[in-house]
C-alpha cells in the first residue's frame, strides 16, 4: 500500500527516553525522515538516514533503520518537555523527482 | 529557522472561490514542493517545481496548480475551493545537489467556508 504507519500518541516522562516506531512500504526508499511539528508551526527536519544505513546518531537522537522489515525508530535521550511535539516519519520514493510520503504522526506527550 | 517564507499566515475564502498562496524559497534552492496537511493528518504531497516546471505531481485534480518564478519563489494556485481544502499549506524547498533535503516555511492555514 502507499501508507506510512506509525503509532499516534507516546507519553514519557522528562528525563526518560523516547523510542517513536514507523513502518514505511517502498523498499526502494532512498532516505528516510524524522520531522517534528510543533503546535501551529511547520515541519523542522529533524535528522535522516540514507537507506543503506543501519543507524545515526546526532546527539540526543538515535535513528535505527532496518530495511528487511521496512520499521525505522527515532530514540530522545533524556526526554525534555521542549521535546513535546508531533514527529513525522518519511520516506523518499525518488523516481525522477524527491517525492517525499509522510506517516501520520506520532504526539509525543513528555510528563514533568 | 529554515528562511523559507510563506505568505498570507491565515486566509478565509468561501466554497467556489480561488486562491493564491505564496512561497519564497531558502537562498540557494531552486526546488519548491508544496503539500497540504489536513488537520490530524501528515502532509499529502501536491506537486514540485524545478527550474520553472512541474516535475511532479501527487493525487490533486487540476485545479490545484502551481508556478515558479526565476527567482525561484512560487505559488500554489486552488480554484473552485471546496470545504475540504481547508488545511495547512506546506511549501519547503531544496537545493538542486541536495534535493533529499527539504526545509519546510511555517505554513498558510486556508479556511474554507
Amino acid at each position: 500500500g502507499e501508507d506510512v504507519e506509525q503509532s499516534l500518541f507516546l507519553s514519557v516522562r522528562e528525563g526518560d527516553s523516547s523510542v517513536i516506531n514507523c513502518t514505511y512500504t517502498d523498499s526502494s526508499s532512498t532516505y528516510l525522515y524524522w520531522y517534528k511539528q510543533e503546535p501551529g508551526a511547520g515541519l523542522q527536519l529533524l535528522t535522516y538516514i540514507f537507506s543503506n544505513m543501519d543507524m545515526k546518531q546526532d546527539q540526543r537522537l538515535t535513528v535505527l533503520l532496518n530495511k528487511k522489515d521496512k520499521h525505522l525508530s527515532l530514540r530522545i535521550a533524556d526526554t525534555q518537555t521542549g521535546d513535546s511535539a508531533i514527529y513525522f516519519c518519511a520516506e523518499n520514493r525518488w523516481t525522477s523527482y524527491d517525492k517525499v510520503i509522510f506517516g501520520p504522526g506520532t504526539s509525543l506527550s513528555v510528563i514533568p | 529557522e529554515t528562511g523559507v517564507t510563506q505568505s498570507p499566515t491565515h486566509l478565509i475564502k468561501t466554497r467556489g472561490q480561488q486562491v493564491t498562496l505564496r512561497c519564497s524559497s531558502q537562498s540557494g534552492h531552486n526546488t519548491v514542493s508544496w503539500y497540504q496537511q489536513a488537520l490530524g493528518q501528515g502532509p499529502q504531497f501536491i506537486f514540485q517545481y524545478y527550474r520553472e516546471e512541474e516535475n511532479g505531481r501527487g493525487n490533486f485534480p487540476p485545479r490545484f496548480s502551481g508556478l515558479q518564478f526565476p527567482n525561484y519563489s512560487s505559488e500554489l494556485n486552488v480554484n473552485a475551493l471546496e470545504l475540504d481544502d481547508s488545511a495547512l499549506y506546506l511549501c519547503a524547498s531544496s537545493s538542486e545537489d541536495r534535493g533529499y533535503e527539504q526545509y519546510f516555511g511555517p505554513g498558510t492555514r486556508l479556511t474554507v467556508t
